[in-house]
């Protein structure tokens, strides 16, 4: 079984359109993420969930909307698309530790879905 | 969370040891030195923590300074399936607050296994 799956894993569209890219996990988790990986290859953090409660948001555009229906989803909805949302979507999750400095949050992530905008 | 410093590329010999080095000069008591790859095409994957003592996994071995400004990832036989980028990150085990589960990634060492 697939431990962080996303779809779809590529997305091809045109400028203005508005869509969603899904993500689950079974590992039985209570934070999800969703970092955004360029064309330069750097990879950065864009939102975090923690049971179903937004924790971080990384002034990311209002266009992109994560909901988590449950602690399993984080879906990530953009609106408007433009040109510069072109990149790679990662969908993560772990298992914050109770107490600072315990043990580790190990990140287990999915397979990425490919946005295009045209 | 301390910013750390990678060579951008490597080379290494399949069957050979590959030895990946950090520094991380600015770190924290309280931070551990992470280690993911990405293989291309892929999320990234975790492969080992440690905050002061040496460790060893399946994966690989992390060796940490006394002083812990700089640490090590190794490889001992590196395969072709290996190739990949390998990312080197410091941050505290479970940082609360704003920084909640945040992994801040950098650029990273390419790493190419060759036959």
């Amino acid at each position: 079984d697939t431990a962080v799956s996303q779809t779809p894993k590529y997305l091809v569209t045109q400028m203005g359109n508005d869509k969603s890219i899904k993500c689950e996990q079974n590992l039985g988790h209570d934070t999800m993420y969703w970092y955004k990986q360029d064309s330069k290859k750097f990879l950065k953090i864009m939102f975090s969930y923690n049971n179903k409660e937004l924790i971080i948001n990384e002034t990311v555009p209002n266009r992109f909307s994560p909901k988590s229906p449950d602690k399993a989803h984080l879906n990530l909805h953009i609106n408007s698309l433009e040109l510069g949302d072109s990149a790679v979507y990662f969908c993560a999750s772990s298992q914050i530790p109770q107490r600072e400095g315990t043990s580790t949050d190990t990140q287990y992530f999915g397979p990425g879905t490919r946005l295009t905008v045209l | 969370d301390a910013k750390t410093t990678q060579p951008p590329s490597m080379d290494c010999a399949e069957g050979r040891a590959a030895n990946l080095p950090c520094n991380h000069s600015t770190i924290s008591g309280n931070e551990y030195v992470y280690w993911y790859r990405q293989i291309h095409s892929q999320g990234p994957q975790y492969i080992i923590h440690g905050l002061k003592n040496n460790e060893t996994n399946e994966m690989a071995s992390l060796i940490i300074t006394e002083d812990r400004k700089s640490s090590t990832l190794i490889l001992p036989h590196a395969t072709l399936r290996d190739t990949a980028v390998y990312y080197c990150i410091v941050r505290v085990a479970n940082a609360g607050g704003t920084s909640y589960g945040k992994l801040t990634f950098g650029q990273g060492t390419i790493l190419t296994v060759h036959p």
